[in-house]
């Protein structure tokens, strides 16, 4: 089983839809979570970073744990035609020695 | 505040040739972190610098190597380079290290290997 899974998508929605990115993860050690958004031929950007189980909003996004089932959702209200992107979940320990594990990434269609 | 700068952005090279990528950090972090990014395996982490000594490996050939200097900048070097190294080769840089606080990512050197 993999660490972290997440589907690759792509995923197309009509502007102005709920969109519903997930991810799931089977290390229950995993401390802190974090969704990066990544334009086409650009890096990641650090989009949502949370440490804690339950509802984290930001503007448009919200994010969301779900520790007990090892689960965590980033939603986006009121989708735009510039959201189109791919998504990477990331998660990790508070440890120095470890590396943060990524997703490899849901790739989002908005349609305008 | 300066972000992440990787130069160059973009490389072609043939195969059995070797590269050398560059990165430089935000002002005042310490760790540097490089990653492999392809569509069918998305990111793979490389390694992890901190103060100028590796801190963390990938499961990567001895191929990929790096190094950071005392003012934080980083390079990697892939040798006898193959088809299968083309990518997009990120550096993400954070104050204390990947594993302690938020990384920020750089553009990326788009390699294409021929």
């Amino acid at each position: 089983q993999k660490e972290v899974e997440q589907d690759p998508g792509p995923l197309s929605v009509p502007e102005g839809a709920i969109v519903s990115l997930n991810c799931t993860y089977s290390n229950s050690a995993f401390q802190y979570f974090m969704w990066y958004r990544q334009y086409s031929r650009k890096g990641p950007e650090l989009l949502m970073y949370t440490y804690s189980s339950g509802n984290k909003e930001d503007g448009r996004f919200t994010a969301q744990v779900d520790k007990s089932s090892k689960y965590i959702s980033l939603f986006i209200r009121d989708s735009q035609p510039s959201d189109s992107a791919t998504y990477l979940c990331a998660m990790g320990r508070m440890n120095r020695d470890d590396k943060i594990i990524f997703g490899k990434g849901t790739r989002l269609h908005i349609l305008p | 505040k300066a972000g992440v700068t990787q130069t160059p952005r973009y490389l072609i090279k043939t195969r059995g040739q070797q590269v050398t990528l560059s990165c430089s950090p935000i002002s005042g972090h310490r760790s540097v972190s490089w990653y492999q990014q392809t569509p069918g395996q998305g990111l793979q982490f490389l390694f992890e610098y901190f103060s100028e000594t590796q801190r963390n490996k990938g499961n990567f050939p001895g191929r990929f190597s790096g190094r950071q200097f005392s003012n934080s900048r980083s390079e990697m070097n892939v040798s006898t380079l193959e088809l299968g190294d083309s990518a997009l080769y990120l550096c993400a840089s954070s104050l204390e290290g990947q594993g302690l606080d938020t990384q920020y990512f750089g553009p990326g050197t788009r390699l294409t290997v021929l």
